[in-house]
Parts: structure tokens; C-alpha cells; sequence
């Protein structure tokens, strides 16, 4: 299948550290990359976007980078805080709108 | 602004029963989506519409499954019958346009015994 949700992989960092959280993509046709961020009993809830023609993007805390030549896209949250306890997913478009989500990091914050 | 509104929030029924989840989306919005989340296959996506229209279905796993948009303000993914390998978290999602963020909703926990 295109993700796979059986063991994903975490992530710890102590509260105030910045945290990376990386993703794979396959496609190379895909033209759009999202962030979306899920809290328990919740659904995703959008991040940060970046369209192709660019490699980077900052918001408010978070950063995205993306290298299309091996096709890596990352996501950098600056001085954690408990509520960025989540799990964390990239999104590609592969054309058409369809959204293809990764299998997701587990960000964990230690106070 | 309300949000991506799903119902119910929790459906436990019993296999071979029909079940019927909404979706309203956001205002204005002329993309829907339903997606389906589980462990073993994480977030996939089902059906999407665009201007009440079904564009691509080819995520709906079997003819068990259908989805309406009868207007902009209304969707239903219906399974019937329903199996206990359909337990999963159901997501509806709209998006303004194309290339653009999708808002999902809280989503709809089913629990098919």
C-alpha cells in the first residue's frame, strides 16, 4: 500500500528543543507538499504547504524544506512546546487532487 | 467559520447492517473527500467530488460501498452490508480549489461487530 500505519516511527525531543521530522516521497511528478499535524480523537489539521518551485517555506514556528532531487521533504518545529505532541504527516499531490498521505512520525514532548 | 462537520462522531453496529455517515463541509468549498484511516493502512483516500460531482471513486473498495453529494452542503459515504474489516475512522475533508489545503473534519469511528 502507499503508507503503511502499522509502526511509526517516534520521535522525543525535551520541550524548547527544535525537532526535524522527515518524509520520503515517490513520485516525482508530484507538485505539491503539505503538512498536517493529528491529535488524538482528532482529524489533520493543515501546517505548512509548499508547491514544487520552491525549497523552502517558513510559518510561524515551523519550516519546511524540500529537496526534489531525492525527493526528501521535512518539516522543523522551533522551540517545541507540550502541544506539538502529535502525530505528524506529509501529504504529496500526485495530480488530479489526490492527496497521497505518508504513514506518519509520532512527536513526542518531555517537559 | 465551523469547520468540516461529520455525524455521528462514533457508530458501533453490527455486521451485515447499513451504515450512513454525513458530512457538511466548509462554505464555499468546492472540493469534497472522504478518506478512510486505519493502523495497518494509514490514511487513504476513498472518493472525491468536485462541485457535487463523484471526479474519482477509485479508492472505494468494493461495490459495498457508495457516496452521494446530492448539494454543496451535504455528503453521505454509505456502506451496506457492513463487515468488521470496515472498522476504521472515516475522514470527510473540503478544500477551496484545487492544490490547495484540505480541512478535515473530526471524523466518524466505526466499529462493525
Amino acid at each position: 500500500g502507499e503508507s503503511v500505519g502499522l509502526h511509526l516511527p517516534t520521535l522525543s525531543v525535551q520541550e524548547g528543543d527544535n525537532s526535524i521530522i522527515n518524509c520520503a516521497y515517490s513520485n516525482s511528478a508530484s507538485d505539491y507538499f503539505i503538512w498536517y499535524k493529528q491529535e488524538s480523537g482528532k482529524g489533520p489539521q493543515f501546517i505548512i504547504d509548499i508547491r514544487s518551485n520552491m525549497d523552502k517555506r517558513q510559518g510561524q514556528r515551523v519550516t519546511v524544506l524540500l529537496n526534489k532531487t531525492v525527493k526528501h521533504l521535512s518539516l522543523q518545529i522551533a522551540a517545541t512546546q507540550p502541544g506539538d505532541s502529535a502525530v505528524y504527516f506529509c501529504a504529496e499531490n500526485r495530480g488530479a487532487q489526490k492527496l497521497v498521505f505518508g504513514q506518519g512520525t509520532r512527536l513526542t514532548i518531555n517537559p | 467559520d465551523a469547520g468540516v462537520i461529520q455525524s455521528p462522531r462514533h457508530e458501533v453496529t453490527e455486521m451485515g447492517q447499513e451504515v450512513t455517515l454525513r458530512c457538511k463541509p466548509i462554505s464555499g468549498h468546492d472540493y469534497l473527500f472522504w478518506y478512510r484511516q486505519t493502523m495497518m493502512r494509514g490514511l487513504e483516500l476513498l472518493i472525491y467530488f468536485n462541485n457535487n460531482v463523484p471526479i474519482d471513486d477509485s479508492g472505494m473498495p468494493e461495490d459495498r460501498f457508495s457516496a452521494k453529494m446530492p448539494n454543496a452542503s451535504f455528503s453521505t459515504l454509505k456502506i451496506q452490508p457492513s463487515e468488521p474489516r470496515d472498522s476504521a475512522v472515516y475522514f470527510c475533508a473540503s478544500s477551496l480549489a484545487g492544490s490547495s489545503p484540505l480541512h478535515f473534519g473530526n471524523g466518524t469511528r466505526l466499529t462493525v461487530t
